[in-house]
């Protein structure tokens, strides 16, 4: 198993600026993965996180906006850049194994709110 | 990964089974079912998963058709705890990613 911190836990923003989100884990994993959760909705997808190379955008997504870094195996940070209370959302690191019959673990979540 | 189609919501009385259905019918051979959780304001937490056989876990046990074309998610004696939306998902062996759909809406009943 994995055990993953994210911070902040929750945060307060006001609208143009931009807030980073890291998310650590405890062992190294091959994959990463950045979730946006909008209130009420299902878990969608940003990007993946690739180590020493630029991340992998879902549709929808794009570097400007959402830019993420992963320097090593276990951290990486997404930054909400420019923000608009339409960002307003949790947002979830999640990490996994390369193999498909193996589990994915996910962080607590941020919870943002663009005011 | 192919989609698969949940009820929005059931509820089930506490002590009771819970069983939560999953209509996958596009399911390629090589994708797995897995079964998550997100209790409100918590990340998701993975619950099961299997590929053809029943599987059981501390957890839940998962009944997965012969055709594969949809599978139950069974927890044996639900408490005020496993209130949680629940999400089933195809995941293929070459494939990374999750990819959520609404899931179910499950509120074990005092």
């Amino acid at each position: 198993s994995a055990v993953i911190s994210q911070k902040p836990s929750r945060d307060i923003c006001q609208r143009g600026t931009s807030l980073t989100i890291q998310c650590q884990v405890d062992s190294q994993v091959t994959m990463m993965f950045w979730y946006r959760q909008q209130p009420g909705q299902s878990l969608t997808l940003i990007a993946t996180a690739n180590q020493g190379s630029e991340a992998t955008y879902e549709s929808g997504f794009v570097i400007d906006k959402f830019p993420i870094s992963r320097p090593n195996l276990t951290f990486s940070t997404l930054t909400v850049s420019n923000m608009s209370p339409e960002d307003s959302s949790i947002y979830l690191c999640s990490v996994r194994d390369r193999d498909a019959r193996t589990e994915a673990f996910f962080g607590q979540g941020t919870r943002l709110t663009v005011v | 990964d192919a989609k698969t189609t949940q009820p929005p919501s059931m509820d089930c009385a506490e002590g009771r089974a819970a069983n939560l259905p999953c209509n996958h019918s596009t399911i390629s051979g090589n994708e797995y079912v897995y079964w998550y959780r997100q209790i409100h304001s918590q990340g998701p937490q993975y619950i099961i998963h299997g590929l053809k056989n029943n599987e059981t876990n501390e957890m839940a046990s998962l009944i997965i058709t012969e055709d594969r074309k949809s599978s139950t998610l069974i927890l044996p004696h639900a408490t005020l705890r496993d209130t949680a939306v629940y999400y089933c998902l195809l995941v293929g062996a070459g494939s990374y990613q999750l990819t959520f759909g609404k899931g179910t809406k499950l509120s074990v009943i005092p």
